[in-house]
Parts: structure tokens; C-alpha cells; sequence
């Protein structure tokens, strides 16, 4: 079946900008996860969705951050006024269930630039 | 100390070798325990759950010691296609698994 996919693969902004990306997870997970990943970096937690409802928002950076997901299907991270240190590989991954704790399934990522 | 250790490498190795890596948890209310496999510029792809008993999957084998709080992953006759960052995952009921920042694999030829 189809896995989890992300957009865009690919994103370059400049400095200051808003910048939106997409997750659909795989259809039935209820849990989804959003993780940043830098270059050369261990994965850091963001975000995470139980249903649409996010119990757990300690690991945006900053403000500028926010995430929503609507009919427990595709999420949306946005981040605004974008900064350089924001250029990193934006994760999403689903669980089916999230009891069964570290059984996700990642998309291939975003690939964020600013310039 | 960090929830989750592992040693970064690179752990460079021949084909056909053995080669094991080792992560620690300092949670001792962890439940669940996974590796996970990542190529490069690639996302992570579950390897393998690890169990109490220890389990086995063709070249690879996971271990579980709650006792000394790791547990390890050994790879026989290692493959040039065996090259990765190895991420321990572990979880302690919650709904956020914690993982490792990984291993980092090089098998030459």
C-alpha cells in the first residue's frame, strides 16, 4: 500500500519568508509525528498527532512554528518568518498505533533551504 | 546523561565481517525497543523490534539486557549494502518513542 509521502521533496526560501509543508500519512494511523533533522544530525522531536489533536507541542523551537492535521489524515507544519538555521530535512512519520510506541513509518522528507 | 546513547563510529569493516553496536537507555521504565535503519540522505525504515528473548532476521540479530539497561544489534558477514546510520529507538509507554542519534556503518570492500 501506499506509504507516507511529503511536499514539496524539495523547498528553497529566502530569509524571512513563510514556508508551508505537507504530510499525508499512511490512511488508519492515528499517530503522526513531525521530526527536523539537520545535516549530519540525530533526529529532534517537533511535534506529534493523536487523531487532530496535538497532546504534545514541547518540541517546536519557537513561535514561529505551528502544525495542524484535519479528518486524521494530512498535516501541515508551518513555519514563519524563516531563518537560516531553519535549513534542515523536515520528517513526518505515522503509527498506527501509538502505544506500540517507536513502529513508525517516515516519508521521504522535505529538504528545507533558506537563503 | 542522555536519555539514549549510542557510539557515532564510523565503525569501518570488511565485507564478511562480524560487527556489533551497543546503545544504553537510562529510562529503566522502557518498554519498547527497535532499530531503525538509515541511508544516506535517505528518511529512517524500521529494521527490526527488539525483544525480550532476543530475535533474529537472516544476518542481523537484536538483544535486550534490562539488567545493564542496552541493548545491541549484531550484524554476521557483513554486506557493502549493510552501509548506514543505525538509530536506537526506545520508548517507555509514551507516545513519543526517543531515538538514538545513531551509528554510523561503512563496510569496504
Amino acid at each position: 500500500g501506499a506509504g507516507v509521502s511529503q511536499s514539496p521533496s524539495n523547498k528553497v526560501t529566502e530569509k524571512g519568508k513563510d514556508v508551508e509543508l505537507r504530510c499525508d500519512p499512511i490512511s488508519g494511523h492515528t499517530a503522526l509525528y513531525w521530526y527536523r533533522q539537520r545535516l549530519g544530525q540525530g533526529l529532534e522531536f517537533l511535534i506529534y498527532f493523536q487523531g487532530n489533536s496535538a497532546p504534545d507541542k514541547s518540541g517546536l523551537p519557537s513561535d514561529r512554528f505551528s502544525a495542524e492535521r484535519t479528518g486524521e489524515s494530512v498535516s501541515t507544519l508551518t513555519i514563519q518568518r524563516t531563518q537560516q538555521e531553519d535549513s534542515a530535512v523536515y520528517l513526518c512519520a505515522s503509527s498506527r498505533d501509538p502505544l506500540a510506541g517507536g513502529e513508525q513509518f517516515f516519508g521521504p522528507g522535505t529538504r528545507l533551504t533558506v537563503l | 546523561r542522555k536519555e539514549v546513547e549510542q557510539d557515532p563510529g564510523p565503525f569501518n569493516v570488511p565485507e564478511g565481517a562480524t560487527v556489533a553496536f551497543n546503545c544504553t537507555y537510562s529510562n529503566s521504565a522502557s518498554q519498547s525497543f527497535f532499530w531503525y535503519r538509515q541511508d544516506c540522505r535517505k528518511e529512517p525504515k524500521l529494521l527490526m523490534s527488539v525483544y525480550s528473548s532476543g530475535n533474529e532476521d537472516g544476518r542481523f540479530t537484536a538483544q535486550l539486557n534490562r539488567a545493564s539497561q542496552y541493548i545491541s544489534l549484531l550484524i554476521r558477514d557483513s554486506k557493502l549494502s549493510d552501509s548506514a546510520t543505525y538509530l536506537c529507538v526506545v520508548n517507555t509507554g509514551s507516545y513519543i518513542p526517543t531515538f538514538g542519534r545513531g551509528t554510523s556503518l561503512i563496510v569496504h570492500p
